[in-house]
């Protein structure tokens, strides 16, 4: 079981770039999401899914965007990188007990 | 709205001593509320979950109380270790259902454990 996997660990990228942030999960959770972590902000939902085909937002949706065609995965998109947008991303899976399961998280760097 | 609040930004204690960690939450009636653990450059990881209509649980060394009325979750580390150094973070659920899984987290608290 590798849990919750995200790829890649670190970006660096320029203002109005776009990328994708892979997330993983290998537990047949329905329920997915991201956050993101910022100094003395704690982390903060800005998509989620509760399941294949469903998403919905979260409290900093804008510059985002997610998509689920498979319970495994849900990947992140970032549309044009601004440099708000660094931060430190996790993507989560929710256990049947309402536990969530963390991935290692995606260091990101707008310049 | 919700605000959930960690006290402490930092805790420092001596090892073997019990650390307790407070989290308090106004605006909402949580459904439940979590505790997670959080080294450097690393995610965060479950600890425990108690739910609104209980008081209290318990797992080997830790132990978390809530208080609906006082809108407070106690968090206690007993015969504290210097490997139990981490950040705490505290998460609570409003709602039952589809967003159940929607965390509001606090800051959390660095807890430091000198030998």
């Amino acid at each position: 079981n590798a849990g919750v996997t995200q790829t890649p660990k670190f970006q660096v990228l320029k203002t109005g770039q776009s990328m994708t942030l892979q997330c993983a999960q290998d537990m047949n959770h329905e329920y997915m999401s991201w956050y993101r972590q910022d100094p003395g902000m704690g982390l903060r939902l800005i998509h989620y899914s509760v399941g294949a085909g469903i998403t919905d937002q979260g409290e900093v949706p804008n510059g985002y965007n997610v998509s689920r065609s498979t319970t495994e995965d849900f990947p992140l998109r970032l549309l044009s990188a601004a440099p708000s947008q660094t931060s430190v991303y996790f993507c989560a899976s929710m256990g049947w007990g309402g536990e969530q399961y963390f991935g290692p998280g995606t260091r990101l760097t707008v310049t | 709205s919700q605000k959930i609040e960690q006290n402490s930004e930092a805790l420092n204690i001596q090892e073997g001593k019990t650390a307790t960690l407070t989290c308090n939450y106004t605006n909402y009636s949580p459904a439940y509320l979590q505790w997670y653990r959080q080294d450097p450059g690393r995610g965060p990881v479950f600890l425990l979950l108690i739910r609104e209509n209980e008081k209290e649980k318990r797992k080997e060394r830790l132990k978390v109380t809530f208080d609906t009325t006082l809108k407070q979750s106690l968090f206690h580390i007993t015969a504290s270790q210097p490997a139990d150094s981490a950040t705490y973070l505290c998460a609570l659920v409003r709602d039952y259902g589809g967003s159940q899984g929607n965390l509001i987290f606090g800051k959390g608290t660095k807890l430091s454990v000198k030998p």
